[in-house]
């Protein structure tokens, strides 16, 4: 099973801030890395996929990058809907999917 | 516009059955690969199980495997968890979610249904 680690755990940041956050994965995925993001009450919702790409209806503030064993997921400008839980998924090693334990981006 | 809506979640006692559906609109159901995909209360997300757009393939993760049985109805736009020998562990959400791609398995999901609470408890 691959395992991916999300850090930091809890990101504390102010709107219009930047933030970086981690997902590593414990054997290359090469670049079949997906990012969602869930807000409390709602379902996951899919905003990167393959490392980089952004799905449909994705803001330009929303990035990611990385290839192997280490990606990051970078919002540029914080915008107050931003605050939420961001999960790294593998798709690499399928069908045993998984997920990493999740980011939590919260309001400074 | 895509809505997946699942149904049949309550509370079931450690060892029993219980079956989940999920009702798909908006998208031709029968070109997709669907899956499962759970969240424990307070937890993170944990893959369950696919099926093939021609349930050719289906897949399961290794925590219910050979407990949980995975279907759909083409005709009728419907999913189905079939979840015997419950375990306390399997109390979580679960939702029905769609593959990104057409008539292969992606493995990733762009849309998801909002969810059925299942709690396994005597």
């Amino acid at each position: 099973e691959i395992v991916l680690t999300q850090s930091p755990a809890t990101l504390s940041l102010s709107p219009g801030e930047r933030a970086t956050l981690s997902c590593r994965a414990s054997q290359s995925v090469s670049s079949y890395l997906v990012w969602y993001q869930q807000k409390p009450g709602q379902a996951p919702r899919l905003l990167i996929y393959d490392a980089f790409n952004r799905a449909t209806g994705i803001p330009t503030r929303f990035s990611g990058s990385g290839s192997g064993t280490d990606f990051t997921l970078t919002i540029s400008s914080l915008e107050p809907e931003d605050f939420a839980v961001y999960y790294c998924q593998q798709r690499s090693n399928w069908p045993a999917l998984t997920f990493g334990g999740g980011t939590k981006v919260e309001i400074k | 516009e895509v809505q997946l809506v699942e149904s049949g979640g309550g509370l079931v006692q450690p060892g029993r059955s219980l079956r989940l559906s999920c009702a798909a609109s908006g998208f031709r159901f029968d070109d997709y690969a669907m899956h499962w995909v759970r969240q424990a209360p307070g937890k993170g997300l944990e893959w369950v199980s696919a099926i093939s757009w021609n349930s050719d393939r289906v897949d399961y993760a290794d925590s219910v495997k050979g407990r949980f049985t995975i279907s759909r109805d083409n005709a009728k736009n419907s999913l189905s968890l079939q979840m015997n020998s419950v375990r306390a562990e399997d109390t979580a959400l679960y939702y029905c979610a769609k593959d990104y791609s057409s008539l292969y398995s992606s493995y990733f999901f762009d849309h998801w249904g909002q969810g059925a609470l299942i709690t396994v408890s005597s």
